[in-house]
């Protein structure tokens, strides 16, 4: 299994506060990917990045931003935080090349209230 | 970004074989088809890909039609584990966006 650890994994925060979730991989993975999932929606894609510094938007990117200064971190970063933003965050990997598949983190449950 | 089409819920017998389908009608000739499958409270795995031809690993079977606009995840004798949401996905090529959908709700009764 890749080597993929998200910070926090649960978070209680207030709305209208900032928050920041890390998503850290050891495997030199060049593509990294921030998904949302609430019941009913499956998983929706927020950002990824295609390398360090180059990132772009997914579906549901609004009120969302993201940066990815260096090849094992992509932080995901809720500006001010609303309740509409409480679901699981999981964090994804994968390598470079036609046959290469994802891995996924353990996910960050967060919860705005 | 091509679409993927899965029936929203399917049920299968413990032990049983188990189809589930997958139409892309708009995949492109570079297009992997990707599966994956979610257990309760985890994060997605990885099941199964291929591209033209069918392909098998521990997991599963992958059946591709000839003009590639549907395949088929077969689970060759279904166990109360592989009880899951299983999502059918043709990543982007060149970006390697991954849209998921809602997927296919598995049931394994005992």
């Amino acid at each position: 299994d890749a080597g993929i650890t998200q910070s926090p994994r649960h978070k209680v925060t207030e709305t209208g506060t900032p928050v920041t979730l890390r998503c850290h991989q050891t495997e030199n993975h060049r593509y990294m990917y921030w998904y949302r999932q609430d019941p009913g929606h499956g998983l929706r894609l927020i950002h990824y990045s295609y390398g360090v510094k180059d990132t772009d938007k997914g579906e549901v990117s609004d009120g969302y931003s993201v940066s990815r200064s260096k090849t094992e971190d992509f932080l995901l970063t809720l500006e001010s935080a609303t309740s509409s933003q409480t679901s699981v965050y999981f964090c994804a990997t994968r390598a470079q090349g036609l046959w290469e598949t994802q891995y996924f983190g353990p996910g960050t449950r967060l919860l705005v209230l | 970004d091509a679409k993927t089409t899965q029936p929203n819920s399917m049920e299968s017998n413990e032990e049983e074989p188990v189809h589930l389908p997958c139409n892309h009608s708009t995949i492109s000739g570079t297009d992997y088809i990707h599966w994956y499958r979610q257990l309760p409270s985890q994060g997605p795995e990885y099941v199964i890909h291929g591209l033209t031809s069918n392909v098998n690993n521990r997991m599963a079977s992958l059946a591709i039609a000839e003009d590639r606009k549907s395949s088929t995840l077969i689970l060759h004798r279904a166990t109360l584990r592989d009880a899951a949401v299983y999502y059918c996905i043709l990543p982007t090529s060149g970006t390697y966006k991954y849209i998921f959908g809602t997927g296919t709700r598995l049931k394994v009764l005992a």
